[in-house]
């Protein structure tokens, strides 16, 4: 069975701050790992997403989340962060099949 | 040109309705999805559907039902609703593959009175 754990329910930060929103998992069978957000009354938009090949990946709009296999870890940072960034994270974990498990969220406010 | 639409957005109904929500995906995509997100955020998979089979989650009330009429529509009823049945609903879509990415839609809010 697989499950992923968000530690932080939510985490607050100044603008232009360095932030990490820590994801951990559990599988025992090879997983794919996404980080979505959800900003206020939307839905979830895939913000990046690990399949293979190198351990840290990269979104568009600054965030990096890196694959730790030995600590089953896919935390997500991002070096300094806008008013923008505002939103609900939920790391999920994929397998063969093609359901997500999605972990509980946290929600990073971002304070001018 | 809304990728995942859902209709309603809101819906307010009372205890031992049955309702509907409609949810249509114009990406071309072989799997639908339903989750329920409850008022702690926390989103859990009711179903999964493509042209093969519906995988249902066990924990899912029979009360719930998904329908497909086609490939581009899975809509999800509900019978005789219930207080706990409170929630945002996201309909989703991708290709077929869990490493493939799932495209959400905006969410239905439902309130049971």
């Amino acid at each position: 069975a697989q499950s992923v754990t968000q530690l932080d329910s939510q985490v607050p930060v100044f603008e232009e701050a360095p932030v990490e929103l820590r994801c951990n998992y559990s599988s025992s069978v090879s997983v794919y790992l996404f980080w979505y957000v959800q900003y206020p009354n939307q839905g979830l938009q895939l913000l990046l997403k690990y399949l293979s090949g190198s351990t840290l990946v990269e979104s568009i709009n600054g965030f990096e989340a890196e694959f730790n296999k030995s600590q089953t870890s896919f935390h997500l940072r991002k070096p300094s962060v806008h008013i923008s960034d505002t939103a609900e994270y939920f790391c999920a974990v994929g397998t063969g099949a093609n359901n997500l498990f999605f972990g509980t969220g946290t929600r990073l406010t971002v304070i001018p | 040109d809304t990728a995942v639409s859902q209709t309603p957005k809101y819906l307010v109904t009372q205890m031992g309705n049955d309702k509907s929500i409609k949810c249509e995906q114009n990406l071309g995509h072989d799997t639908m999805y339903w989750y329920k997100q409850d008022s702690k955020k926390f989103l859990k998979i009711m179903f999964s559907y493509n042209n093969k089979e519906l995988i249902i989650n066990e924990t899912v009330p029979n009360r719930f039902s998904p329908k497909s009429p086609d490939k581009a529509h899975l809509n999800l009823h509900i019978n005789s609703l219930e207080l706990g049945d409170s929630a945002v609903y996201f309909c989703a879509s991708s290709q077929e593959h869990s490493q493939e990415t799932q495209y959400f839609g905006p969410g239905t809010r439902l309130l049971v009175l």
